[in-house]
């Protein structure tokens, strides 16, 4: 069975930095485009970033360009996304997800809260 | 960006009823590229449908997806009691990628 397993939220002041990881198993990690999704407390689904199978391509939503970075080591089977320059607004459960054929997330993991507070 | 506007906000039905849910999007991004998701309260999203009309595995067929031209619907025929949840749909065609703001289901 595919499972996704978020790990690395927790509490963190302004302006501090935190990397996520996101454990793949159960299928070929390596032929499959990765996804990173957030959610705030109470609001809807946010796109952040997404990777290509080898890592050559990634692209970002605006609000995280210039901050997050999204990668991949494909012998740990690990996706990863550092986050720099926390704040308050970026408060969130992350969802890291498994990219389908045209871009949709067929499979999510069950997601890490970041909480950024002083 | 494209925008996905989502309606109705919140959609007051019984179990039995039909659901029609609307998702709009700005500009043209292709049907291949449109897809919808469940989530319930503490929960992972789902995915139900993908390029725009087709079932992911395990969903069942009272789960239904159609397009004409920007306006995709998602059409539940009977509802089940544990049909009552968040739905979202989501754009792939353009970057950067985006989510609709989510119609919520409730039992009336």
């Amino acid at each position: 069975d595919v499972q996704l397993v978020e790990s690395g939220g927790g509490l963190v002041q302004p302006g501090e930095s935190l990397r996520l990881s996101c454990a793949a198993s159960g299928f070929t990690f390596r032929g499959y485009w990765m996804h990173w999704v957030r959610q705030a407390p109470g609001k809807g689904l946010v796109w952040l970033s997404r990777i290509s199978n080898d890592g050559s391509d990634t692209s970002y939503a605006g609000s995280v360009r210039d901050r997050f970075t999204i990668s991949r080591d494909d012998a740990k089977n690990t996706l990863y996304l550092q986050m720099n320059s926390l704040r308050v607004d970026d408060t969130a459960v992350y969802y890291c997800g498994r990219g389908g054929l045209s871009g949709y997330i067929d499979y999510w993991g069950q997601g890490t809260l970041v909480t950024v507070s002083s | 960006e494209i925008a996905l506007t989502q309606s109705p906000g919140i959609l007051s039905l019984s179990p039995g009823e039909r659901a029609t849910l609307s998702c709009r999007v700005s500009q043209s991004v292709g049907s291949s590229f449109l897809a919808w998701y469940q989530q319930k309260p503490g929960q992972a999203p789902r995915l139900l449908i993908y390029a725009a009309t087709n079932r992911a595995s395990g969903i069942p067929d009272r789960f239904s997806g159609s397009v004409s031209g920007t306006d995709f619907t998602l059409t539940i025929s009977r509802l089940e009691p544990e049909d009552f949840a968040v739905y979202y749909c989501h754009q792939s065609g353009r970057s950067p990628i985006t989510f609709g703001q989510g119609t919520r289901l409730e039992i009336k």
